[in-house]
């Protein structure tokens, strides 16, 4: 079965400064690769996937990730962050394909990410 | 395109009871997952349901059951509630089969406390 680790469960960093967010997942044939973004009491939101293709996937909001087939991982990094980005962010595998619809949803257990001024 | 809405935002039970929590997925979506989010964890799939029905199930016990209406709005069912049954329940939904993709959006959650 798949597996998503999460290597740090908190990352404190000042405003403007670069943050890794660290992802590894248990090997597998094709996988499917997620990062999402909960804030405080909400749901989940999509920030960027990794499917095929380029390794290096970015998001809209200076947020990057790439796919380490090698390395089994797929670590999120973005050069200066702010404080609005201060949030959980969780690693996520897509699983097998049932049938004619999408695999479930493999999540890490999080990384809390806290950016002070 | 209305997303994905969650029915009630918060919920308190007894031990013993039985909940139904609701969804309504995004407009032309098919295939609704749930998922159960323990405090300070990641959300772990609950169950799949794709035009009806279950596609797939986590590692729950029978007393978490669902169904998918023809509309493609989802209900999650939980009889006999536990205390570890506190937890954000997420539902998510996607386009399935040929046409479909591979992402999942997910509503804003229902808060279940298990008293």
């Amino acid at each position: 079965a798949q597996s998503v680790t999460q290597l740090d469960s908190q990352v404190p960093v000042f405003e403007e400064a670069p943050v890794e967010l660290r992802c590894n997942y248990s090997s597998s044939v094709s996988v499917y690769l997620f990062w999402y973004v909960q804030y405080p009491n909400q749901g989940l939101q999509l920030l960027l996937k990794y499917l095929s293709g380029s390794t290096l996937v970015e998001s809209i909001n200076g947020f990057e990730a790439e796919f380490n087939k090698s390395q089994t991982s797929f670590h999120l990094r973005k050069p200066s962050v702010h404080i609005s980005d201060t949030a959980e962010y969780f690693c996520a595998v897509s699983d097998r394909v049932y049938g004619g619809s999408q695999g479930n949803l493999i999540f890490g257990k999080g990384t809390k990410l806290s950016v002070k001024p | 395109e209305t997303g994905v809405t969650q029915s009630p935002t918060h919920l308190i039970k007894t031990r013993g009871q039985q909940v139904t929590l609701r969804c309504s997925s995004q407009s032309g979506h098919n295939t609704v997952s749930w998922y159960q989010q323990a405090l300070g964890q990641g959300p772990q799939f609950i169950f799949q349901y794709y035009r009806e029905e279950e596609n797939g199930r986590g590692n729950f016990p029978p007393r978490f059951s669902g169904l998918q209406f023809p509309n493609y709005s989802s209900e999650l069912n939980v009889n006999a509630l536990e205390l570890d049954d506190s937890a954000l329940y997420l539902c998510a939904s996607s386009l399935g089969g040929t046409r479909g993709g591979i992402e999942q959006f997910f509503g804003p959650g229902t808060r279940l406390t298990v008293l």
